[in-house]
């Protein structure tokens, strides 16, 4: 079973919906992190998070430490939100950072 | 953008040739990551570096070998290619390694034929 989950695995939504991606994880963590990968591009990180809620424009990232569970909203959905979304975790276990599969985000105009 | 270049973006070599890929960061950042990206796989680290000739090996390090001579510089080298390391390679860099916020660079696109 992998150490990182996330579901769903693809998503197609119209814009201007509200997206929730979801990210399990089995290890004990110290910071769990949210990227963005665009078609045929580069990784780019968007919320590094231990505990709570942050936002950033239309997104906003939530985790529950307990329930080892976080979330990735978007409100007011748009094409340019089009990418892979990813979920990583810093395990407390060796330092080092699992990731997910990743999510694939598509948004019809 | 931090400052993180690849290069060759893209490679097409031979099963059993030597392939150096080389990631160079701006940042002086301490911690360097060399990972692979492969359909129906998280990113899988294969080495990383938190100091000058100081390495360590990741999840998928069998058959790469790396090297860091300069803060800037981290070089992953494949001694003799396989079809099974056909994949894209990403650098990464932080600050400190543990939880701290990596940077990405545009990766490179490897195809062993």
């Amino acid at each position: 079973k992998n150490e990182v989950e996330q579901s769903p695995q693809n998503l197609t939504a119209q814009e201007g919906e509200f997206i929730t991606i979801n990210c399990s994880y089995s290890v004990g963590i110290s910071a769990l992190h949210w990227l963005q990968q665009h078609p045929g591009g580069g990784i780019v990180s968007l919320f590094m998070l231990s505990s709570g809620k942050k936002k950033h424009g239309r997104l906003i990232a939530t985790i529950n430490i307990q329930e080892k569970h976080s979330s990735l909203h978007i409100t007011a959905s748009h094409p340019r939100d089009s990418a892979v979304y990813i979920c990583a975790v810093d395990s407390n276990r060796d330092d080092k950072i699992i990731f997910g599969k990743g999510t694939r985000l598509h948004i019809l105009p | 953008d931090a400052g993180i270049t690849q290069s060759p973006r893209h490679k097409v070599t031979e099963t059993g040739t030597p392939v150096t890929l080389r990631c160079h960061q701006t940042e002086n950042h301490r911690y360097m990551y060399w990972y692979r990206q492969d359909p129906g796989h998280g990113l899988r680290l294969i080495h990383y570096s938190y100091g000058v000739k100081d390495t360590d090996k990741g999840e998928v390090s069998d058959g790469y070998s790396v090297s860091r001579s300069k803060t800037e510089d981290f070089l992953l080298t494949l001694e003799s290619a396989t079809s099974s390391q056909t994949s894209v390679y990403f650098c990464a860099i932080s600050e400190q390694g543990g939880p701290y916020e990596q940077y990405f660079g545009p990766g490179t696109r490897l195809t062993v034929t």
